[in-house]
């Protein structure tokens, strides 16, 4: 059974700073994992999508990386600002029962 | 312009009561989902929907049922509403089943007293 874990579960850094945040999957077998940003009350957005043939995905500050034989990503957040501070989310596409299963997130907030 | 959109946002009804939670797309996609998210905010797939058929029933009680009229719409219904399923409900889409991108709603909040 997938199962997707998040780390750190929440993180505070200071306005500038270079952040990971951490997601690791128990089954390789994967169609592709998905970063979200989630802010309070409000829906879903997609980040960043990578597919299980790709290793790496860009977006602005954004990049994530998938490893998927070791059954892990990492989402790298550059230069961050007040704005990032939100909770962001990992999904895997199970090759299983085309399920999508979600991480727990991890809650950022960045200080000013 | 909004591409998945659901309504109402918010939804208070007391226990027993039936309720109907609506959701639409309009970016042609042809695979619909919806997720709950508990209090503890984790997010857990319910159903999903391609082309109209059932694909994934995640172990949801029987008093949810999905209908999906047609490729654009995906509703939910449920009957005799429980505190337990004070929550909010997000629907979802993609182009695809496998290995495309998920696009989420605004979600709608259930309160059941």
């Amino acid at each position: 059974k997938q199962e997707v874990t998040q780390i750190p579960a929440a993180l505070s850094v200071p306005e500038g700073e270079n952040l990971v945040l951490n997601c690791s999957f128990t089954d390789s077998a994967i169609y592709n994992l998905q970063w979200f940003r989630q802010d309070p009350g409000k829906g879903l957005t997609s980040l960043l999508l990578i597919q299980s043939s790709q290793r790496e995905q860009t977006s602005g500050r954004l990049n994530a990386s998938l490893d998927k034989s070791s059954g892990r990503s990492t989402l790298y957040i550059a230069a961050s600002q007040p704005g990032d501070s939100a909770t962001y989310l990992c999904a895997v596409k199970d090759t299983g029962g085309f399920k999508t299963i979600f991480g727990a997130g991890t809650r950022l907030f960045v200080k000013a | 312009d909004t591409a998945v959109s659901q309504t109402p946002k918010y939804l208070v009804t007391q226990m027993g009561n039936d309720k109907s939670i609506k959701c639409e797309q309009n970016l042609g996609h042809d695979t619909m989902y919806w997720y709950k998210q508990d209090s503890k905010k984790f997010l857990k797939i319910m159903f999903s929907y391609n082309n109209k058929e059932l694909i994934i029933n995640e172990t949801v009680p029987n008093r949810f049922s999905p209908k999906s009229p047609d490729k654009a719409h995906l509703n939910l219904h449920i009957n005799s509403l429980e505190l337990g399923d004070s929550a909010v409900y997000f629907c979802a889409s993609s182009e695809g089943l496998a290995g495309y991108e998920q696009y989420f709603g605004p979600g709608t909040r259930l309160t059941v007293t």
